[in-house]
């Protein structure tokens, strides 16, 4: 169980166009899902947290407007890439949450990633 | 702000030796504590994480970790590494309101494993 899956793995794009990468939770409902991003031999830094009905937050210095996230339901969270430039070509990793237990933590499950490149 | 120091990016060790990969955290409260491995191309794949309890953590291919407010770290032992260890290591912290929520992981810690 908790699976979390990401299309497309990898994608290839010109500058200019613009790139739309799914997150899926498989078998659970999932009211949170994280982006992150990972540049070569980096570490993962979060993108935004995208909860289901509402508005992404972005952490500090992500470009909401570049980076476009909807979270319409409770399996689903797309993350655009408008405009894509090769500055933009990145591993991008999503995880999602289940609904919110009782107390304790509450796990996140990631998803095998989509490689992005802007030519 | 929460932070994550992982001590030395390219760890290299021989088969059967010790592995120790080492994690130190900076924050007022003890936050939540994991140890993520990620192989090339791939996710990130949970080894062990602490949330309350034993601070003495076991994980999943014979992975360890021990919590140790005192030192706020978090290393990473394995007693005897194998050539399927090599892989990228990820320390990560989160806090501990709203049941965990967004992660703030360090830098990684590359594994090779020689023959």
């Amino acid at each position: 169980g908790a699976v979390v899956s990401q299309h497309p793995s990898w994608v290839i794009c010109k500058s200019g166009t613009s790139v739309k990468i799914e997150c899926r939770s498989l078998d659970f409902q999932a009211t949170t899902m994280f982006w992150y991003r990972q540049f070569p031999k980096q570490s993962l830094m979060l993108m935004a947290t995208s909860n289901e009905g509402s508005k992404a937050t972005y952490e500090q210095g992500v470009e909401k407007d570049k980076f476009l996230i909807n979270h319409a339901s409770l399996t689903l969270s797309t993350l655009t890439v408008t405009s894509a430039h090769p500055e933009d070509s990145s591993f991008y990793i999503c995880s999602a949450r289940h609904r919110t237990g009782t107390s304790g933590y509450n796990e996140q499950f990631f998803g095998p990633g989509t490689r992005l490149t802007v030519l | 702000a929460q932070s994550v120091t992982q001590l030395g990016s390219h760890v290299s060790v021989s088969e059967g030796a010790l592995v120790l990969l080492r994690c130190n955290y900076s924050s007022s409260v003890p936050p939540y504590l994991f140890w993520y491995v990620q192989y090339p191309n791939q996710g990130l794949q949970l080894l062990l994480k602490y949330t309350t309890g034993a601070t003495l953590v076991k994980g999943i291919n014979g992975f360890e970790a021990e919590f140790k407010k005192s030192e706020t770290s978090f290393h990473l032992t394995k007693p005897s590494a194998h050539m399927s260890d090599a892989a990228e290591y990820f320390c990560a912290v989160s806090d501990r309101d709203n049941q965990g929520g967004k992660l703030i992981f360090g830098q990684g810690t590359e594994l090779s494993v020689k023959p």
